[in-house]
């Protein structure tokens, strides 16, 4: 079967620096995304990543090991509206985005 | 540009009836997408369409069904509703598939009784 695996909740300090992990099994490989949820809102873009190694995008970062079926989302600069749910979502080779389900991060100041 | 919109943004379904969930699209993506999203589950594809007239079913189909008879709008048909449907329903589109995001609407929260 497919499957994504997250952490379900995480806990950091604002300003602080926090890593985000998902691992996952799937019938093929076209690409891993993470996506950044509000409470009560749409998932919007994040990240892309298709080959190994680290895509930078301001502070935020994503990396992607495909040997491993690994990848974490790292947040620098903790800031308050942080606070959200991020999403792991991998393309299978049906083109189809499997989701995980989620990592509620909680940012405290 | 709106994007992507949803109507309605929250509806009370009885159990047994019938609606339409809206979803719209001004971007003149090809790909448009229903997901499902429950508590603590990662969302699921309901179904999906590569361009007008083309759909196809995704991983959880069954209770439901759509139509793309243009390339802007994609409703999802919900039949003889179920407890088990209520949820939130996310319509997305994209340019294309691989390396294109996808594009949400603001979901419908929809609650069967």
């Amino acid at each position: 079967g497919q499957n994504i695996d997250q952490p379900t909740e995480m806990t950091a300090t604002e300003g602080a620096i926090v890593q985000i992990n998902c691992t996952y099994q799937t019938s093929g490989f076209n690409g891993l995304f993470w996506y950044q949820q509000h409470a009560g809102e749409a998932p919007t873009f994040l990240s892309y990543n298709v080959l190994d190694g680290l895509e930078e995008k301001g502070r935020f970062s994503s990396f992607l090991s495909r040997s491993k079926g690994y990848s974490y989302l790292l947040l620098k600069e903790l800031q308050m509206k942080d606070s959200a749910s991020y999403l792991c979502a991998v393309m299978d080779s049906n083109y189809q985005l499997i989701w995980g389900a989620g990592t509620k991060l909680i940012i405290k100041p | 540009n709106a994007g992507v919109t949803q109507t309605p943004k929250f509806h009370i379904l009885k159990i047994g009836q019938s609606m339409t969930l809206q979803c719209t699209q001004d971007m003149n993506h090809n790909y448009m997408y229903w997901y499902r999203q429950d508590p603590g589950m990662g969302l699921k594809l309901i179904y999906y369409s590569v361009g007008a007239g083309i759909t196809d079913k995704g991983e959880v189909p069954n209770g439901y069904n759509v139509s793309r008879s243009t390339t802007e709008d994609f409703p999802l048909r919900l039949e003889l509703a179920a407890p088990s449907q209520t949820s939130v329903y996310f319509c997305a589109s994209s340019y294309s598939t691989d390396s294109y995001e996808q594009y949400f609407g603001p979901g419908t929260r929809l609650t069967v009784t």
